[in-house]
């Protein structure tokens, strides 16, 4: 167990919902990744908070949106969802820069 | 930007033979790090070792080894012993190191790894 939690582990939506990931990070973690993974593009990084505050941006969506708040836990929202949106969506989270990653064991999401 | 190349797609190897796992990348920082990943399939991303650029010595955990040749930006993965439970897919990953630049890991695209009984 990584202590990192992810929530739900399993979203089916339909085209053109919107859905929100939950990310809890390891105790006294301070960062916060998400990644996307799907079969053509392998992990693809979205974005990453620090403390509450953007740290750096990836390849996300304008559809897409994320925020960290005061208790450190983030929150991922896919919205206007299409059928390439699905995918496995996995939060990471560090103490601090130089310290690896340790991963949720993903959300996985299927847009129909 | 940073890009990480895994050029074995698959892989397969006989239970307690031994298999390295290849993975190259492209950079023109000089501090980074290199991890691998395991991705078994219940999907869990499990960190399997590290290595720190500024380290010349290759890191080890139990069967698991790197070759890190920082000249040729080449880190494998050996693990010897194979076991069943060392199949999975394994992600090779860089980390820059530079202060305030991002912190993100940049993935190749998997080595699927199985173990033949």
């Amino acid at each position: 167990d990584s202590g990192v939690t992810q929530t739900p582990k399993h979203l089916i939506t339909a085209t053109g919902q919107r859905v929100t990931l939950r990310c809890s990070p390891r105790s006294g973690d301070l960062s916060v990744y998400w990644y996307q993974q799907s079969l053509d593009q392998g992990l693809q990084f979205l974005i990453q908070y620090y403390n509450g505050e953007e740290r750096a941006k990836g390849n996300i969506l304008e559809r897409f949106s994320a925020q960290q708040f005061p208790d450190l836990h983030s929150e991922l929202n896919l919205s206007s969802l299409e059928l390439g949106d699905s995918a496995l969506y996995f939060c990471a989270s560090s103490p601090e820069y130089n310290s690896p990653l340790h991963f949720g064991n993903g959300t996985r999401l299927t847009v129909t | 930007a940073q890009t990480v190349t895994q050029s074995q797609p698959e892989m397969s190897v006989q239970e307690a033979e031994t298999v390295t796992l290849s993975c190259t990348y492209d950079t023109s920082e000089s501090d980074y790090y290199l991890f691998w990943y395991k991705q078994p399939p219940s999907r869990q991303m499990i960190l399997v070792i590290r290595q720190e650029a500024y380290k010349q010595q290759n890191a080890t955990e139990n069967r698991f080894s790197v070759n890190f040749q920082k000249a040729a930006k080449s880190f494998s993965l050996k693990i010897s012993d194979s076991q069943l439970g060392d199949a999975a897919m394994y992600f090779c990953a860089y980390r820059s190191a530079r202060r305030g630049g991002s912190e993100k890991l940049v993935f190749g695209k998997g080595t699927k790894l199985t173990v033949n009984p």
